[in-house]
């Protein structure tokens, strides 16, 4: 069954404004991996955590295995944040499930 | 630095005709190497991965088959295409240890099957 639940689905932010996504799990995770797709449709890299909290410029992530959730923060959203965020988990074994992702659009 | 490449970019074919989508690492010695596959509108799926030349493990089945011929190639293929086989693949890389390591995605392939 389903083991990612990414919410919100879509959400639309003011230039300077922020807000967090959200990934709960129904299964306790290794690790979560946060991904924005580029205009290509690849997946870059944002954080990878075990555990705890990273930061990296307006962005900052939060994963909690025993809790089982992780989030991802966005903060002075620019209008080139825009676009798809995805969350991926590492359930073991070399398994990674994805989440459905968060269309994020930042409007001026 | 490490450099991953698919090819081909997009490709479309023929229900029925076969396919065969390529991936190499370089750089990067033994990686664990996966394929994921996103239906237009879908969740990504992780199909095969592999942590060693010549064993794949199959994760969903989609009558797709891949291998790893080399320890830097990850190939998906299959002798017949479904309508259901369109979507975007990707293949990734991770470092060698359990599953909890950092993924990095190739540019992906576009196949749409008609």
């Amino acid at each position: 069954g389903d083991q990612v639940e990414q919410s919100p689905s879509a959400l639309s932010l003011h230039e300077g404004t922020g807000s967090a996504l959200r990934c709960n799990f129904t299964t306790t995770m290794r690790a979560v991996q946060w991904f924005r797709k580029n205009s290509r449709g690849s997946l870059i890299n944002l954080f990878y955590l075990a555990s705890g909290t990273k930061e990296n410029g307006r962005l900052k992530s939060a994963f909690d295995s025993k809790e089982r959730y992780s989030t991802l923060h966005i903060r002075d959203a620019q209008l080139e944040d825009s676009g798809t965020y995805f969350c991926a988990a590492a359930t073991g074994g070399y398994k990674v499930v994805f989440g459905s992702g968060t269309r994020l659009l930042v409007s001026p | 630095a490490q450099t991953i490449h698919q090819w081909p970019v997009a490709e479309i074919k023929a229900v029925g005709s076969p396919l065969s989508l390529g991936c190499t690492i370089k750089g990067k010695s033994s990686p664990n190497l996966y394929w994921y596959w996103q239906a237009t509108g879908g969740t990504l799926q992780q199909l095969f991965y592999s942590i060693t030349v010549g064993q794949v493990e199959s994760v969903v089945q989609l009558n797709l088959s891949a291998s790893r011929p080399k320890d830097d190639q990850f190939i998906l293929s299959t002798e017949k295409l479904l309508l259901s086989h369109s979507g975007f693949y990707l293949c990734a890389w991770s470092g060698q240890g359990a599953s909890a390591e950092t993924l990095y995605f190739g540019s992906g392939t576009r196949l749409t099957v008609l």
